[in-house]
Parts: structure tokens; C-alpha cells; sequence
């Protein structure tokens, strides 16, 4: 299996731009998470999705915040409007929830992390 | 609510030293998972292990070995004989059963290896 990837790495921006991140979970994982963190914090729940829906979203995620996974499988985070604020590294783990088509359930459940997105809001 | 301690922000040692990054948990559930994952300087969350809070065994894997109580609610990592290559900042996280399953990350601990 190839691991969760995220384009772009690194993004800066001015203030007031849109941006948008693209993440691409592990091929049969179910589940997608969406984390931010900032310097010297762990990371922290933004949202999350089962196959393409979005089942629940963190009060860190303004009304500026959008994320959608339109089929199940690559998921965006769009932030519009940005601000200083908003810089910081965006992390997408996506995971297997249930038993695995093998029956081998594993570390089914574990999430596993992509490299991150590391925003600049100038 | 859920909340992870990890106290020691910063811990420095020398190669071939043995290190202990201490993490202590909060929650009322039953049942949860604990995990720890490692970040190096490339920026990306690698995991490392995870428990259930009915296997309290110790584990041990190479020179990395975790030690759970639920009596104190810790979960601690040991590394020996420390490498350069094991400077990373280090996540403990726990994790509830059901819902969205988040997981709730510490605030890490640094840890840097000199040669």
C-alpha cells in the first residue's frame, strides 16, 4: 500500500486568498481526518468522514473552513478568506473502520498520517 | 472529556543513553486506545504502537518499549541505547471508543540525541 499523500506541502498565501489542500488516504481506508497544528501543540480534530460523509466537525472549524471527499476517496480542505490565524500545518490520517476485505482486521482502526500541508498566511 | 499530559517538553541526552517520555491520560471511558507516534523534522506523524486499556502488557520492540498503568494513568515510552536518529518531537494520543474516534493528542516531547 502506498501512504496517505497531501499536495501541496507547502502553500503561502496573502491574507484574504482562498486555499485549498488536497489529501489522498491509504486505497481501502474508510475513514478520513483532517488535523491542524501549530508550533509546539500536538495536533488537534477539525473534521472527519466515513466513505463520503462528514460525520462530525470540530468548533475549530470556522464558517471559513470546507472539506469534502465527493466519492469516498481523496478528500479537499478549502479555507477561504484566510487569515494570520489560520498558518499552520494541516494533517489528513485516514484509517479502516470495520473488518478488512480479507478478514484480517489488523491495526484496522490505527490512523495512519500524511506528510501535512504547511500553510503561510502572509 | 478527554485530555493527554505529556509534561516534559524538551528532554536532551547523549547517544546510548536511555530516555523515558512520560505521558499520563484523562478519561472516564472504559474503554480506549493509547498510542504514540513520532515526528521528525520532515514534519509527517509516524506511528509507533497501540494499546487497549484491557492489555496492560508492557511491549517491547528493539530498542523501544512502553509501559502502561491504568492505577496511574500513565503510558510511558522508553528508548535505550538512543540513536541520533530517534531526535523527533513524540505524540502520545488517546483515542475513546465510538463516535468519530478522534484521537487527543499531548503536546509532544521533544527530544533531541547529540552524538
Amino acid at each position: 500500500d502506498t501512504g496517505v499523500s497531501q499536495n501541496p506541502r507547502h502553500k503561502i498565501t496573502k491574507r484574504g486568498q482562498n486555499v485549498t489542500f488536497r489529501c489522498d488516504p491509504i486505497s481501502e481506508h474508510n475513514r478520513l481526518y483532517w488535523y491542524r497544528q501549530t508550533l509546539g501543540q500536538g495536533p488537534e480534530f477539525l473534521t472527519y468522514f466515513q466513505n463520503e460523509a462528514q460525520l462530525e466537525k470540530s468548533r475549530l472549524l470556522s464558517d471559513r473552513f470546507s472539506a469534502e471527499r465527493p466519492k469516498g476517496s481523496f478528500s479537499t480542505l478549502e479555507i477561504q478568506r484566510t487569515e494570520q490565524g489560520d498558518s499552520a500545518m494541516y494533517l489528513c490520517a485516514s484509517s479502516l473502520k470495520g473488518v478488512h476485505p480479507s478478514g484480517f482486521q489488523g491495526m484496522a482502526d490505527t490512523q495512519y498520517f500524511g506528510p501535512g500541508t504547511r500553510l503561510t498566511v502572509l | 472529556a478527554q485530555k493527554v499530559t505529556q509534561a516534559q517538553t524538551e528532554i536532551s541526552v547523549v547517544e546510548k543513553e536511555d530516555v523515558t517520555l512520560d505521558c499520563v491520560y484523562e478519561t472516564r471511558d472504559t474503554t480506549y486506545y493509547l498510542f504514540w507516534y513520532k515526528q521528525p523534522p520532515s514534519g509527517e506523524l509516524v506511528f509507533l504502537i497501540r494499546r487497549n486499556s484491557f492489555d496492560e502488557q508492557n511491549e517491547i520492540s528493539g530498542r523501544y518499549s512502553w509501559n502502561f498503568q491504568k492505577s496511574t494513568s500513565s503510558f510511558n515510552f522508553t528508548i535505550t541505547a538512543s540513536q541520533v536518529v530517534d531526535s523527533a518531537v513524540y505524540f502520545c494520543a488517546l483515542r475513546v471508543q465510538g463516535g468519530s474516534e478522534k484521537l487527543v493528542f499531548g503536546k509532544g516531547t521533544k527530544l533531541t540525541v547529540n552524538p
